[in-house]
């Protein structure tokens, strides 16, 4: 089991409300990702980082932001949630001593709806 | 730009039968790909990766091919039993740069 946590698991918010969703590794990966994906799809990378103080955008990054000040911390803000962004949302590590950079470890995913 | 994606969006097979889930990919310049499972309201799961100037790797119970001519990938599966249900996708690498996933397939096992 993967040492990787996300908060919250649900939220229901509704238009214009800013949220930040949390994720947290106990692991010391220094890269970290964040995806959304919608039931049964493919994952689509948001954002992703290579240690502190790095970021980087991916595909679907233009609607919200990320920071990484510590390497056990990668939390996700929308500034102002629509209901486009309902969706699943997952955070995943890397860097795992001995082993590939291509195996993430992924948390459970926070849940988002948005009214 | 990278593309990944899967041939057949559903797989079912019976427990015990092999299994084989494919890939077609667009861009040839991706290092690796790799190969994750995804289980019903979890986070997927890395299964095994191949670099791409390689053409064959086996893991426990699982053996990925890599064909460059076609740009094909597929996972194959071994005496499937119940517990592989899952979601199946393909990703590819570049080395430094996050990975760029495909569709999933849906593989379902029958006892």
């Amino acid at each position: 089991e993967a040492d990787i946590y996300q908060t919250p698991r649900y939220l229901v918010i509704g238009t214009g409300k800013k949220i930040t969703l949390e994720c947290s590794q106990t692991m010391g990966h220094d890269k970290m990702y964040w995806y959304q994906q919608d039931p049964g799809m493919e994952l689509h990378l948001i954002h992703y980082s290579y240690g502190v103080n790095s970021t980087e955008k991916g595909d679907l990054s233009s609607e919200s932001t990320v920071s990484r000040i510590r390497t056990e911390h990668f939390p996700l803000t929308l500034e102002s949630a629509r209901p486009s962004h309902t969706s699943q949302y997952l955070c995943a590590s890397s860097g795992e001593e001995g082993r590939s950079y291509n195996e993430q470890f992924f948390g459970p995913g926070t849940r988002l709806t948005v009214l | 730009g990278e593309s990944v994606g899967l041939h057949l969006p559903t797989l079912s097979v019976q427990e015990g039968d092999n299994s084989i889930i494919n890939c077609a990919y667009s861009n040839s310049a991706s290092d690796y790909f790799i190969w994750y499972k995804q289980e019903s309201g979890k986070g997927p799961q890395f299964i095994i990766d191949i670099r791409s100037n390689m053409d064959k790797r086996q893991g426990q119970r699982v053996t990925v091919l890599l064909n460059k001519t076609v740009k094909h990938l597929s996972l194959q599966i071994a005496a499937t039993q119940p517990g592989d249900s899952a979601v199946y996708f393909c990703a590819g690498n570049q080395a430094g740069t996050a990975l760029i996933f495909g569709k999933g397939t849906t593989l379902s096992v029958s006892s």
